[in-house]
């Protein structure tokens, strides 16, 4: 069956870095992209934007360039997110999720890891 | 950049009741369109896709309907573990519609 399994919740400071991992399996890791969506304490979702696992090219959704950064480790069939520079209103749970039908218009999220905490405070 | 709309904000009904919820998009997206549902706690989960078709393991009392910019989801039923947050998505999310018990 398909899962996705995110790394543990991160407490870190201000300006500090982070990266938090997303291991797939039950499938083939390089036919589907992979999303991520960030969910602020008691907020909607925002997407982030995705990453296409077979050529590793990322788009990022407006807000999330800069400090973001989506990477691959296919031979693990892991995907990354790094977010450098860590501020107070980057505390949130971090999912990734699978895209499937993906286009301009985005990606349908077929199936999700379980979220990770990342928490920013001083 | 389109945006979605989503209404109402929340939704009092009860158990057995049909919700109707609606998001509007900001020009047109086709029916490219997914509804997802989260409850407290819980990563999203994927209900319809392309306006109106069921994700796989969804029950039939979960429907997806367009009429231009307009999408529907509607619970002909709701059962206890329908009561949740949904969200419609093209590329970024609607802001929510909370449904909860009356």
């Amino acid at each position: 069956q398909v899962q996705l399994v995110q790394s543990g919740a991160e407490l870190k400071k201000p300006g500090a870095s982070v990266k938090v991992s997303c291991k797939a399996s039950g499938y083939t890791f390089t036919t589907y992209a992979m999303n991520w969506v960030r969910q602020a304490p008691g907020q909607g979702l925002e997407w982030m934007g995705w990453i296409h696992t077979n050529t590793g090219n990322p788009t990022y959704a407006q807000g999330f360039t800069g400090r973001f950064v989506f990477s691959l480790d296919t031979s693990v069939s892991t995907a990354y997110l790094q977010i450098s520079d860590l501020k107070a209103d980057d505390t949130a749970v971090y999912y990734c999720a699978r895209g499937r039908s993906c286009s301009d218009g985005g990606c349908y999220h077929d199936y999700w890891g379980q979220g990770a905490l990342v928490t920013v405070s001083s | 950049e389109i945006v979605l709309t989503q209404s109402p904000a929340t939704l009092s009904l009860s158990p057995g009741e049909r919700a109707t919820l609606s998001c509007r998009a900001s020009q047109s997206v086709s029916s490219y369109l997914a509804w997802y549902q989260q409850k407290p706690g819980q990563a999203p989960r994927l209900l319809i896709y392309d306006a109106s078709n069921r994700a796989t393991g969804i029950p039939a009392r979960f429907s997806g309907s367009r009429s231009g910019t307009d999408f529907t989801l509607t619970i002909s039923s709701l059962e206890p573990e329908d009561f949740a947050v949904y969200y419609c998505q093209h590329r970024s999310f609607g802001p929510g519609t909370k449904v909860d018990i009356k």
